[in-house]
This record gives structure tokens, C-alpha cells and sequence, in this order.
């Protein structure tokens, strides 16, 4: 069974600073996703990532993969408050079409 | 489009009384999933279809049922509920574009007591 860790598990960081989130899974894998999810709604999808190398930036984030160290990072520059939300990983298996999914971060941004 | 759509919204059983939980999709999704949600754990997959008329297992399957009923709807059906299912149920859909990125609907809240 494929495991997913991210770490922080939470994260409270102020406005303007930089941070990463990490995402490490335990068997080989080409696709990686990143999902935000605001409190008591459901998942929006931030980043595909399919393939060893790949990075995917949109505003303040920016995501990469590597798939032969089974790491995703997911990289916030000069937070703002509306990024406050839970991000999530998840995982493709090779076998395809079964998704195994963080616990997720907690990100707060302090103004 | 709507989307992904699940009802109902919110539900409360008590233990032993079953329900079913409905998705449709009008994307013409190949793929459905049905996920669960609960504190500290992530989502974790319960059964997904990958395309119509086929339904297979997740990670946490016990205790509960599929139907792919057609391309555009997919139930998930407690038979007797306890309440370790009581969770935020989450019914997404995918199909093959260079990934399988998938598409969640807005969730269902369930207690059991």
C-alpha cells in the first residue's frame, strides 16, 4: 500500500514570508496532485504534476516533483492571508487510478 | 455544468439504519470515486469505478456498498451504519487527459449515533 506523508502538519506563518510544504510518498510513482481545501468546503485542484522534473507555478505557488527521491514540494512566496487553507498531496498509483492522499497542512497566515 | 453534485448534504442515522448516498457527474467522467474524510486523516479512497459497469475497491472498502448505476451516477450504500462511518463523504470523478486530475463534489456529512 502506497503511504503519503506531508509535514508540517500545520504551519502558522506571517504575511510576506516564504515556506514549504513537503510531501513524501513510499513506492514509485510519476503523478503527483496538490488540492486546497477552505474549511467545512471541498477540494479545489491547485497542480498536476506528471512527471520526474516537472514544476507547475500559479501566483504565490509553486509545486515540483521528483519522483526518484518520491518528494513533491509545494512552495508558498510572500504569503498572503487569502492563502489560508489545508493543503493536500495525493499520489497516483503506477497501477493506476487509485489516489492515496496526505493527512494534509493546516496553513494559517497571520496578517 | 453542475459539476459533480452528492446528496443529500447532511444526514444523521443511528446505528443499524442504512442509507445511500448519491453522486452524478455531468462532465462525461469515465471515472468515479467515493472518498471519506476524517480529522488527522486525510482522504482515503473507499470504492472507485473506472468506467462504467465496473466498481472496485479502495483502501477502506468494509462496510459499505457501490453501484454505477450509469456514465453520470455513482451511490455509496451503508447497509447498517456504526458509528465509525460517521465521516464527511467526498464523490469525485476524473477521466484520462494526460492525468487522471480529479473533480470533487461538494461533500455529505454523516453522523451515526
Amino acid at each position: 500500500e502506497l503511504k503519503v506523508e506531508q509535514n508540517p502538519l500545520f504551519l502558522s506563518m506571517q504575511e510576506g514570508k516564504n515556506y514549504t510544504i513537503y510531501c513524501n510518498y513510499s513506492t514509485t510513482s510519476d503523478r503527483l496532485y496538490w488540492y486546497r481545501q477552505d474549511p467545512g468546503k471541498s477540494l479545489e485542484s491547485l497542480f498536476v504534476l506528471l512527471s520526474n522534473g516537472a514544476v507547475k507555478q500559479e501566483g504565490r505557488l509553486m509545486a515540483s516533483l521528483d519522483t526518484k527521491a518520491r518528494l513533491s514540494t509545494l512552495h508558498i512566496t510572500a504569503a498572503v492571508h487569502d492563502l489560508s487553507a489545508t493543503y493536500f498531496c495525493a499520489v497516483e498509483s503506477n497501477t493506476g487510478n487509485q489516489f492515496y492522499f496526505g493527512t494534509g497542512t493546516s496553513l494559517t497566515v497571520i496578517p | 455544468n453542475a459539476g459533480v453534485t452528492q446528496t443529500p448534504k447532511f444526514q444523521v442515522l443511528k446505528t443499524g439504519q442504512s442509507m445511500t448516498l448519491q453522486c452524478a457527474q455531468d462532465m462525461n467522467h469515465n471515472s468515479m470515486y467515493w472518498y471519506r474524510q476524517d480529522p488527522g486523516m486525510g482522504l482515503r479512497l473507499i470504492y472507485y469505478s473506472a468506467s462504467e459497469g465496473t466498481t472496485d475497491k479502495g483502501e477502506v472498502p468494509n462496510g459499505y456498498n457501490v453501484s454505477r448505476l450509469n456514465k453520470r451516477e455513482f451511490s455509496l450504500r451503508l447497509e447498517s451504519a456504526a458509528p465509525s462511518q460517521t465521516s464527511v463523504y467526498f464523490c469525485a470523478s476524473s477521466t484520462w487527459d494526460l492525468s487522471y486530475e480529479q473533480y470533487f463534489g461538494p461533500g455529505t456529512r454523516l453522523t451515526v449515533t
